[in-house]
């Protein structure tokens, strides 16, 4: 069974601090994974995607990586601000699920100023 | 057009209603989902269509009933629900496979059952 695993699930940072979130998944044969923003109540934003042929992305203060062969993604935050304070979702498509995005359970990130 | 249009954005039915939920997209994408979101959980998948043809069902109940006039449009036809119905109903789209842009999620409808 393909699953998707966060860690952590809930992270409150002072303003300005770089921070890491992580992402593992159980399938190497990922077709791509996609990194969210959900604000409370509120719809998915798509932060960063990542194709299975590339290693990482990046947007402005936010940077994604994936290491297909450990089963790992990092999307890095540079200089937190109150604004990035939102649940972060990791998201992938695999083998044998073609139409199927396979969620993580998210982190909770705070950011105080 | 870069986006997901959701209507309604809030719901509130009673058991014995009918109603709707639409979905609009005009960005080429063919293959179009719903998903149900509980408070702090993720997004659950419920049916995923693919050019306008019905490709996954994930064992949801009859009283959801899913319908893809064409490809620009997803409707989710609600019948007699029950309270734990009650959640954000998000649509999603994306070219097949997740293509190069990945999934583009609409604002979502809260829907209560009342």
């Amino acid at each position: 069974k393909q699953e998707v695993t966060q860690i952590p699930a809930a992270l409150s940072v002072p303003e300005g601090e770089n921070l890491v979130l992580n992402c593992s998944f159980t399938d190497s044969a990922i077709y791509n994974l996609q990194w969210f923003r959900q604000d409370p109540g509120k719809g998915l934003t798509s932060l960063l995607l990542i194709q299975s042929s590339q290693r990482e992305q990046t947007s402005g203060r936010l940077n994604a990586s994936l290491d297909k062969s450990s089963g790992r993604s990092t999307l890095y935050i540079a200089a937190s601000q109150p604004g990035d304070s939102a649940t972060y979702l990791c998201a992938g498509i695999f083998s044998g699920g073609y139409n199927k995005l396979i969620f993580g359970a998210g982190t909770r990130l705070a950011v105080h100023p | 057009d870069t986006e997901v249009t959701q209507t309604p954005k809030h719901l509130v039915m009673g058991m014995t209603n009918k109603k709707s939920l639409k979905c609009e997209q005009h960005m080429g994408h063919r293959a179009m989902y719903w998903y149900k979101q509980k408070a702090k959980k993720p997004p659950e998948l419920m049916f995923v269509y693919s050019y306008e043809k019905l490709s996954i069902n994930e064992s949801v109940p009859s009283r959801f009933s899913p319908e893809c006039p064409n490809s620009s449009l997803l409707n989710l036809h609600l019948h007699a629900l029950q309270p734990e119905d009650s959640a954000l109903y998000l649509c999603a789209s994306s070219q097949e496979g997740g293509g190069v842009y990945g999934y583009t999620f609409g604002s979502g409808t809260r829907l209560t059952v009342v």
